[in-house]
C-alpha cells in the first residue's frame, strides 16, 4: 500500500510569487485535505477536496486555492506569496463519502517546507 | 467551534518512566479524537483514534489513551518511555459532521533522558 506523497520536499520563493504544491493520496483514498503548519505550532486546516470539489475551507484567504484530479491527487496553489506563508504544508488523505466518520481518519504525507523571502 | 488544549509544551521523562501527555477538548457533543506523532522534519503519523467505541484506546508503539467525557479529556500514556519516543505529539479533534476537518492542539515536545 502506497502512502501519501508530496512534492517538492523544499521550496524557496520570493514574496509576491506564486507556488504550486502537489500531493498523491494513499492508495484508494478519495478525500484530500491540506493543512498549514507554521513553525512551533499545530497544523491548521486550509481546505478539503472530495470528488474534485472543495468541501469548504478554514480561515485562509482566496489566494489559497486547490484542485483535485480524477485519480484523487491534488494541488495547492498560493498566489501573491507573503512572508507569513512560510510553513510546512501537509497533505492528508482519507477514505469515505463526504460527511462519513471515516473521513476523520486522515493519513499525512511528509510535507513540503515552503520558505518565502 | 471545537478546540484542543495540550497542557505542557515540553515534557521530559527518563527512559523507562511513565509518559503522560495531556489533552483536553471543547465540543458540544463527543467528537472523534486523535493523537499524532511528528518526528523532526517529517509529517504526522497517526498513533491512535477514538471514534465512540471503547473509551480506552490502544495505539501503535505501546501508547494508549482514555476518553473521559466528564473531564473532556483524552490523555496519552505509555508505561515505559523509550529513547525513540522523543518527538512532537499532537492531539486533534474532528468535526462530527460534514468535512470532518481536524483541529489540532499546539503540540507537546517529549524529551526522553537516558
Amino acid at each position: 500500500e502506497t502512502g501519501v506523497t508530496q512534492s517538492p520536499t523544499h521550496l524557496i520563493k520570493t514574496r509576491g510569487q506564486q507556488v504550486t504544491l502537489r500531493c498523491s493520496s494513499q492508495s484508494g483514498h478519495n478525500t484530500v485535505s491540506w493543512y498549514q503548519q507554521a513553525l512551533g505550532q499545530g497544523p491548521q486546516f486550509i481546505f478539503q477536496y472530495y470528488r474534485e470539489e472543495e468541501n469548504g475551507r478554514g480561515n485562509f484567504p482566496p489566494r489559497f486555492s486547490g484542485l483535485q484530479f480524477p485519480n484523487y491527487s491534488s494541488e495547492l496553489n498560493v498566489n501573491a506569496l507573503e512572508l507569513d506563508d512560510s510553513a510546512l504544508y501537509l497533505c492528508a488523505s482519507s477514505l469515505g463519502q463526504f460527511g462519513s466518520a471515516k473521513t476523520s481518519e486522515q493519513y499525512f504525507g511528509p510535507g513540503t517546507r515552503l520558505t518565502v523571502t | 467551534a471545537q478546540s484542543v488544549t495540550q497542557l505542557g509544551s515540553h515534557v521530559s521523562v527518563s527512559e523507562g518512566a511513565l509518559v503522560l501527555l495531556r489533552c483536553n477538548y471543547s465540543s458540544s457533543v463527543p467528537p472523534y479524537l486523535f493523537w499524532y506523532v511528528q518526528y523532526p522534519n517529517q509529517g504526522l503519523q497517526l498513533l491512535l483514534k477514538y471514534t465512540s467505541a471503547a473509551t480506552l484506546v490502544k495505539g501503535i508503539n505501546g501508547f494508549e489513551a482514555e476518553f473521559k467525557k466528564s473531564e473532556t479529556s483524552f490523555h496519552l500514556t505509555k508505561p515505559s518511555a523509550h529513547m525513540s519516543d522523543a518527538a512532537e505529539y499532537f492531539c486533534a479533534v474532528s468535526e462530527i459532521t460534514g468535512r470532518r476537518a481536524l483541529t489540532f492542539g499546539s503540540g507537546t515536545r517529549l524529551q526522553v533522558q537516558p
